[in-house]
């Protein structure tokens, strides 16, 4: 079974300086792995998707992601936090495994920006 | 941009009751889904809709819960006799295929409360 564990459940960073924000993932498949934002009052919007191409996944809004199969990560990071990143981030995985592509959310990890 | 709407924004009912929730998926998507989302837990997926029948259902799409596509617009969530632990915020998504691919887009969400 499919499974996803996002480390911090707050991050807090200053303005102008570097995120991240922690996924682990459990999959006897090869995985398909997603980042979602949501921000207050809005619907989920896909940052950005692994799905078996390049390791190193560039999303939008500045963000990136890189799945790392042997520590079975999917990290997020921004190399500068703005005001405007200030929101709530799920890790998503799914892996098609018995032919279901149901995806397994991980709880959210909030992230505050400080100015 | 193409987004996935929701309403009601806020839905209050009496245990017991019956609640509709609506979604107007994207226009050109053919896979329909509903999420929830229980205060401080993890996004749970309820149901997949393709081709105006149900293609998959986790264990918390019981029988007090159905779907519907009414038109060709329309995306519909009966809850026939709400319990106090319906209370939840619920999303719809919808995306073109099936596949690990495929973006789910999502909704801003209906947050429901059973008094």
């Amino acid at each position: 079974a499919q499974s996803v564990t996002q480390l911090d459940s707050h991050v807090s960073v200053s303005e102008g300086t570097p995120v991240l924000l922690r996924c682990n993932y459990s999959s006897s498949y090869s995985p398909s792995l997603f980042w979602y934002v949501q921000h207050p009052n809005k619907g989920l919007q896909l940052l950005l998707k692994y799905t078996s191409a390049a390791t190193l996944v560039k999303g939008i809004n500045g963000f990136e992601a890189e799945f790392k199969k042997s520590e079975t990560s999917f990290h997020l990071t921004k190399p500068s936090a703005h005001m405007s990143d200030a929101a709530e981030y799920f890790c998503v995985v799914s892996d098609g495994g018995r032919g279901s592509y149901i995806p397994t959310f991980g709880r959210g990890t909030s992230l505050i920006v400080h100015p | 941009e193409p987004e996935v709407t929701q309403t009601p924004s806020h839905q209050v009912t009496q245990m017991g009751q019956e609640v509709i929730l609506r979604c107007v998926p994207i226009s050109n998507h053919l896979y329909f889904y509903w999420y929830r989302q229980i205060l401080g837990q993890k996004v749970e997926f309820l149901v997949s809709f393709y081709n105006n029948e149900i293609s998959e259902k986790s264990e918390i799409f019981d029988d007090q819960f159905s779907v519907e596509r009414p038109d060709g617009s329309n995306f519909t969530l009966k809850i026939r006799s709400t319990k106090l632990e319906d209370s939840a915020m619920y999303f719809c998504a919808s995306s073109w295929g099936a596949g690990l691919q495929e973006t789910q887009y999502f909704g801003p969400g209906t947050r429901l409360l059973v008094l």
